[in-house]
């Protein structure tokens, strides 16, 4: 385990539905991720978190709406989502973005489809 | 704009042959380089990183990467392939320098055959 967990760990949910991804690190690190997964894709990179101050939005659509109440905790609040976001959410955190030569540490993931 | 290319979909690999996973990458200025692992239905677990000095890198469960500026490779290298190594590979990239983001590869899946 790599000290990342991500509840749930399966999702399907109607496009008009509203649901939130949860993560919670117990590494006691300070910048917190959420990137989106699609096959043959590259990683993308959607928010970036630093002691619970969003230092990164990159171009997500405003139906996810990400929440980081303290350190080690990160959510991803989702509705009226398309077909097209199916895919596998991973968390990361990392021991802060000051330094940034430290690798990041991924939860398993949250397998979301929309229909 | 950094980008990174692992230009093998898959990689087939005899059960103890040595592995190569390839990996080049554009950066402005120096950077610095990780590998990751994925397991089925798990997250990316971090391999290794280049930061500066030795060009050969070497990481967990026996695998190396070697640094080649003048080529801009970072390949994942293994002596010795394993069957539980079969897994899904990514190279990543970040420049020097303050804050900047990770850029990931699209993966190689690592097939290593008993």
């Amino acid at each position: 385990e790599t000290g990342v967990t991500q509840t749930p760990r399966h999702l399907v949910m109607g496009m008009t539905n509203k649901k939130s991804l949860k993560c919670e690190q117990h590494l006691g690190h300070n910048a917190m991720y959420w990137y989106k997964q699609s096959a043959k894709k590259p990683l993308e990179l959607m928010f970036v978190y630093s002691l619970e101050e969003r230092v990164e939005n990159n171009s997500v659509p405003s139906r996810f709406s990400p929440e980081c109440p303290n350190s080690s905790h990160l959510f991803l609040h989702l509705h009226t989502l398309q077909p097209e976001d199916s895919a596998l959410y991973l968390c990361a955190s990392s021991q802060d973005l000051a330094q940034v030569i430290y690798e990041q540490y991924f939860g398993p993931g949250t397998r979301l489809t929309v229909t | 704009a950094q980008s990174v290319a692992q230009p093998e979909d898959q990689v087939n690999v005899a059960e103890g042959n040595p592995l190569t996973v390839k990996c080049t990458y554009s950066v402005s200025g120096n950077p610095y380089l990780f590998w990751y692992v994925q397991y089925p239905n798990r997250g990316l677990q971090f391999l290794l990183k280049y930061i500066t000095g030795d060009n050969l890198v070497k990481g967990s469960y026996g695998f190396e990467a070697e640094f080649n500026k003048s080529q801009t490779s970072f390949h994942l290298k293994k002596p010795s392939a394993l069957v539980s190594d079969s897994a899904l590979y990514f190279c990543a990239v970040r420049p020097w320098g303050g804050y900047q983001k990770v850029t990931f590869g699209t993966g190689t899946k690592l097939q290593v055959i008993p």
